[in-house]
């Protein structure tokens, strides 16, 4: 079955930079969410699109900001790069009927390092 | 706001024996999800399990099962033939169902769980 998929898969970049990610949900799910996992710790909520739209957001810093297109797939972009942004980034996907949404599936990550 | 906890950092068990993992979490909420994620070395999050909270009936998944007390608001993962591929660190989640918006998951800080031979 298809998956989540995430590029890069890695991504090396020095501060006061900016990142792409970019997030190919599974097909026929409408809704992307992306998560922020540090070294030892759990994967915390940044922000979520259902449908093109801004669903949900969680603590997402300014500098971040993200968007899903018209074919579903979201792009997460960084700017003015912190060392402590060196994480893992997890794109997740779901799908959505009668207004209630299904469990999420996660992508495999992209591992970001600012240096 | 809903916490999730995870009260065991790391368990071990031998392959083929049973382990189960603990979670407990804390909600005002009347309808949600609650799911166990595995997240082996590599680092993927896989999803073992869900439970919706109006389901009386606890969710089985091959070797995986869980025991879900909604009074207590308890919600436990039985591994069962622990195999080597179990390894893994082990998420206890929490999603809102009913919030009309593309909830996030709330994570516990994870058990660690090491299946040796």
């Amino acid at each position: 079955a298809a998956g989540v998929i995430q590029s890069p898969r890695h991504l090396i970049k020095e501060k006061r930079e900016t990142a792409t990610l970019k997030c190919y949900p599974i097909p026929r799910h409408d809704t992307v969410y992306w998560y922020q996992q540090g070294p030892g710790q759990d994967p915390q909520f940044l922000i979520s699109f259902y449908e093109k739209m801004q669903s949900d957001k969680g603590s997402i810093p300014d500098r971040f900001s993200a968007q899903q297109f018209s074919d579903y797939h979201s792009e997460l972009n960084m700017s003015s790069l912190e060392l402590g942004d060196s994480a893992l980034y997890f794109c997740a996907s779901s799908r959505q009927s009668g207004g209630r949404f299904y469990e999420q599936y996660f992508g495999p990550g992209t591992r970001l390092t600012v240096t | 706001a809903q916490t999730v906890t995870q009260s065991q950092p790391e368990m071990s068990v031998q392959e083929a024996e049973t382990v189960t993992l603990s979670c407990t979490y804390d909600t005002s909420e009347s309808n949600y999800y609650l799911f166990w994620y595995k997240q082996p070395p590599s680092r993927q999050m896989i999803l073992v399990i869900r439970q919706e909270a109006y389901k009386q009936q606890n969710a089985t998944e091959n070797r995986f099962s869980v025991n879900f007390q909604k009074a207590a608001k308890s919600f436990s993962l039985k591994i069962s033939d622990s195999q080597l591929g179990d390894t893994a660190m082990y998420f206890c989640a929490f999603m809102n169902r009913n919030t009309g918006t593309a909830s996030k998951l709330t994570f516990g800080t994870g058990t660690r769980l090491q299946v040796t031979l």
